[in-house]
């Protein structure tokens, strides 16, 4: 069952723009996580948000999260490149160490 | 170097044919997962466990076998009830509750 849906399935933008992508979710949640996955690799593990946090920072990304709106946005400022890969958010909804939940992800494209 | 290791990286199977992927990590980490992502695709959780000696089935269990023996390592076999086995494996593991998943490089499953 996938809690997470990204939102645009796929985005392409120039060297140097910002790129934000959306996560919606369906139920309460301990903390939401953002990955990426480059072509044919594993996923990296980029930030994780408290449910009660509103707000992280991590070098160019910024992630917000709403909980009444059961939502979630990842921004890359100042876009490289290399920042092309998927990025996937995911959920952790239960007790102990319970699966994360995971959504299809957003194929993000930067062009040089 | 701590982390996952997932082989072979890519493998074959005939028809009627049983393979297992290998996992092992040296994070000492409790939890373990296995995930099946098809093209364009978001990971769909298979197996995972939580402790030694113990696992649940995931999403997507029909067709798949799996072994916690030793902390270390969490083999995945992909049987011939498995009618669709082609897609990409990916292993990862997590620490104390609520905390991030560590992912393998993958395995990439084809038939011959």
């Amino acid at each position: 069952s996938q809690q997470g849906e990204e939102d645009p399935q796929a985005l392409s933008i120039q060297e140097g723009e910002n790129a934000t992508m959306n996560c919606s979710y369906k139920t309460s949640i301990n903390n939401l996580q953002w990955y990426r996955q480059n072509s044919g690799r594993g996923l990296v593990h980029l930030i994780l948000i408290r449910s009660n946090e509103r707000e992280k920072h991590s070098g160019r990304l910024r992630v917000t999260l709403d909980t009444s709106k059961k939502s979630s946005s990842l921004l890359i400022t100042a876009s490289r490149a290399a920042d092309t890969a998927s990025y996937f958010c995911a959920t952790d909804a239960g007790r102990g160490n319970t699966p994360l939940v995971f959504g299809k992800g957003t194929r993000l494209s930067v062009i040089a | 170097d701590g982390g996952i290791t997932q082989s072979p990286k890519y493998l074959f199977r005939k028809e009627g044919q049983n393979v297992t992927l290998s996992c092992e990590q040296n994070l000492n980490h409790d939890a373990m997962y296995w995930y099946r992502q098809d093209p364009g695709q978001g990971l769909r959780l298979i197996y995972y466990s939580q402790i030694v000696n113990d696992f649940q089935k995931g999403d997507i269990a029909e067709g798949y076998s799996v072994s916690r023996e030793k902390k270390e390592s969490f083999p995945l076999t992909v049987t011939s009830a498995q009618k669709n086995p082609t897609a990409f494996y990916l292993c990862a593991s997590s620490g104390p509750s609520h905390q991030p998943q560590h992912f393998g490089d993958g395995t990439r499953l084809s038939i011959l």
